[in-house]
């Protein structure tokens, strides 16, 4: 069975500080892939980023990073210098090939960055 | 390129009514989502179509949901007699290509459902 756990419910930070959102996930398949969307309060779910699990190589876009650890089954991804346009909920999903590409999707972090 | 349409964006029913809602995915998209996202949960997957055949609906509650890609580009996802708890926002999603391998899904702006 396929699991994403958020054990973070809400998060609150001042502007310009570094916030970490955490991604636990459970399959037993050696093949998936982990995905992180943004959902501001217009409600569209914005794609952030995909990784594949033969890559664990860290990643960097602009103030986004994300740490991929097989050995923890984690993919965190760390805003840096937050801004108030950071605030929404965020999603951690995990998609499997065995599956037909159903993602199983956590139950969010809602961040609330304030000025 | 245009993303995922949806529409309304908003309606409020009360119980026991029907309502129906529409989504046009991204241009060459085959494969199409409709999921049910709960107030404080993630995306719940209700069916799943690829080109105009179902792939997965074992989520779908079939006494009171329908759904159908008729020509396998737009989708209806109809709900009759809607039931207090279909509160919800209905989003569809769509990606590209065939089953084979990941592909990133992409959302539309989802329809939020009131049932009084």
């Amino acid at each position: 069975a396929q699991k994403v756990t958020q054990a973070q419910t809400e998060i609150s930070v001042v502007e310009k500080e570094d916030v970490t959102l955490d991604c636990v996930y459970e399959t037993r398949d050696t093949t998936y892939y982990l995905f992180w969307y943004k959902q501001p309060p217009s409600g569209e779910l914005v794609f952030l980023i995909r990784r594949n699990s033969f890559d664990e190589q860290n990643e960097i876009s602009g103030r986004y990073s994300w740490n991929f650890q097989k050995s923890t089954s984690s993919f965190n991804f760390t805003i840096t210098a937050s801004q108030v346009v950071d605030s929404a909920v965020y999603f951690c999903a995990l998609s499997v090939p065995n599956t037909g590409n159903q993602f199983y999707f956590g139950t969010g972090t809602s961040l609330t960055v304030i000025p | 390129e245009a993303g995922v349409a949806q529409s309304p964006r908003y309606k409020i029913i009360e119980k026991r009514q029907s309502v129906a809602f529409w989504c046009n995915p991204i241009s060459g998209h085959a494969t199409l989502y409709w999921y049910q996202q709960i107030l404080g949960q993630g995306p719940k997957l209700l069916i799943q179509f690829q080109n105009n055949g179902v792939v997965d609906d074992s989520q779908l509650p079939k006494d009171r949901f329908s759904a159908e890609r008729l020509k396998g580009v737009d989708s209806t996802l109809k709900i009759q007699p809607a039931k207090l708890e279909d509160s919800a926002v209905y989003l569809c999603a769509s990606s590209p290509g065939g089953l084979a391998g990941i592909k990133t899904q992409y959302f539309g702006p989802g329809t939020r459902l009131l049932v009084l």
